[in-house]
């Protein structure tokens, strides 16, 4: 089962920064947070990833709660074509290397004009 | 980032027929492959875990009898149906994983059964 928890949807105005949160209060100490997005009809695409540090890429920021129970996934400046479905995902099993991507319910981010 | 080509990304069968699809890392080598299956509206469900050269994980509650799934090498993965029937309809996508751990995902495969 997933050990993830996220909102079913969300709406965002375009320009706007979103900010989609994820609970994972079960994580354990090498596991790390692995977001990925899905325009319909697609496989699903990697955004960022961490372990407990805040990290930032092209794309997003990832923001993790110091006790590690939830993060945010942050786009800030959202364009229409971010609307998809992002996947917060707990690697379990085998650290940064290992085990399996089990994908939760997700939230569907609709960015709107 | 690292590209995974799935092959064919439509097929339409009779039931009772096998169809097999192919999964590709086309840029680097895989050591570990993944399939998904996903039904309209839902998540994405692993089915099975494979490494080149050995025989594949599965999930609990998926049929490797009915799911047969071959990782002949580094860059290439099938996953065979078997005996398709309309309730194996569904959208099939793998993922190709490679030695750093990067986790990269095909484009999906839409199967019909009729």
């Amino acid at each position: 089962d997933a050990k993830t928890t996220q909102p079913p949807s969300m709406d965002c105005a375009e320009g706007r920064a979103a900010n989609l949160p994820c609970n994972h209060s079960t994580i354990s100490g090498n596991e790390y947070v692995y977001w990925y997005r899905q325009i319909h009809s697609q496989g699903p695409q990697y955004i960022i990833h961490g372990l407990k540090n805040n990290e930032t890429n092209e794309m997003a920021s990832l923001i993790i709660t110091e006790d590690r129970k939830s993060s945010t996934l942050i786009l800030p400046h959202a364009t229409l074509r971010d609307t998809a479905v992002y996947y917060c995902i707990v690697r379990v099993g085998g650290g940064n290397q290992g085990g399996k991507l089990i994908f939760g319910q997700g939230t569907e981010l609709s960015v709107k004009p | 980032g690292a590209v995974v080509s799935q092959h064919p990304s439509r097929v339409i069968c009779k039931s009772g027929t096998s169809v097999k699809i192919e999964c590709r890392s086309l840029d680097f080598q895989a050591t570990t492959m993944f399939w998904y299956r996903q039904f309209p509206k839902k998540s994405l469900m692993l089915m099975a875990t494979s490494n080149e050269g050995s025989k594949a994980t599965y999930e609990q509650g998926v049929e490797k009898d009915k799911f047969l799934i071959n990782h002949a090498s580094l860059t290439l993965s099938t996953l065979t149906v078997t005996s398709a029937h309309p309730e194996d309809s569904s959208f099939y996508i793998c993922s190709a994983r490679e030695q750093s751990g990067e986790q990269f995902f095909g484009p999906g495969t839409r199967l019909t059964v009729l």
